[in-house]
């Protein structure tokens, strides 16, 4: 089955202690990308990749870092957390060329205390 | 600033009936627009597209409009069904020249009920 698979789905941490969340999509995809859904803002673009080892900033890249050493993972990682980061995380993927057409996962709800 | 605004956060329409959802847009260089739906607890599953050559795309009971003078795009569907009830986004791109830029901007949602 084709899917972009997120983990952890929940997770509650605090501030300053680093963690990552992984992606991994199985569709041999060229693309892939990270979002934040916040109320009253909809969903913003983190950081975007366009294939193995070119990745590049969205919109609100602030305090995150990714890399993209194989084509199915696209790990993203909070350094230090803070506050501000809590919110729904969505990893997404997409053929080259068809990068709107994005497949994504089922979400990642992260809390920061 | 919001380039890709949904200036509607919700909307309720009774089933069989159309359901019109609309999209602004500030970036003249954006050149393709699609939309998404979300159910709870799932991610956004891709709906329509619609490239800025063509003011008109159907899928089914789903068709969007593009008015590149205005800026707006719009999402019909009709009828309307129970499980159309979600929250949909619209988002744009620009891919100057032949270029691909990656990025893409959504707006903030419209909730959708249809009420059987």
């Amino acid at each position: 089955e084709a899917q972009v698979t997120q983990n952890p789905r929940y997770l509650i941490t605090v501030t300053g202690k680093k963690l990552t969340v992984t992606c991994s999509q199985n569709m041999n995809h060229e693309y892939m990308s990270w979002y934040r859904q916040d109320p009253g803002l909809g969903l913003r673009q983190i950081y975007y990749s366009m294939n193995v080892e070119v990745t590049d900033k969205g919109d609100v890249p602030e305090g995150y870092k990714v890399s993209r050493k194989e084509k199915r993972n696209f790990p993203l990682i909070l350094e230090s957390p803070s506050p501000n980061q809590t919110s729904l995380y969505f990893c997404a993927s997409s053929r080259a060329g068809l990068y709107g057409e994005l497949f994504f996962g089922e979400g990642s709800r992260l809390t920061v205390l | 600033d919001q380039q890709v605004k949904q200036n509607s956060p919700s909307l309720s329409v009774q089933e069989g009936r159309i359901s019109i959802l609309n999209c602004d847009y500030t970036n003249s260089m954006f050149d393709y627009f699609l939309w998404y739906k979300k159910y709870p607890a799932e991610g956004p599953t891709f709906l329509i597209s619609i490239s800025s050559i063509k003011d008109k795309n159907e899928d089914g009971r789903f068709t969007v409009f593009l008015n590149k003078s205005a800026k707006h795009l719009s999402l019909h569907i009709v009828p309307s069904q129970p499980g159309d009830s979600a929250v949909y986004f619209c988002a744009a791109s620009d891919s100057p020249g032949s270029s691909n830029t990656g990025k893409l901007i959504f707006g903030q949602g419209t909730t959708l009920q249809v009420k059987p």
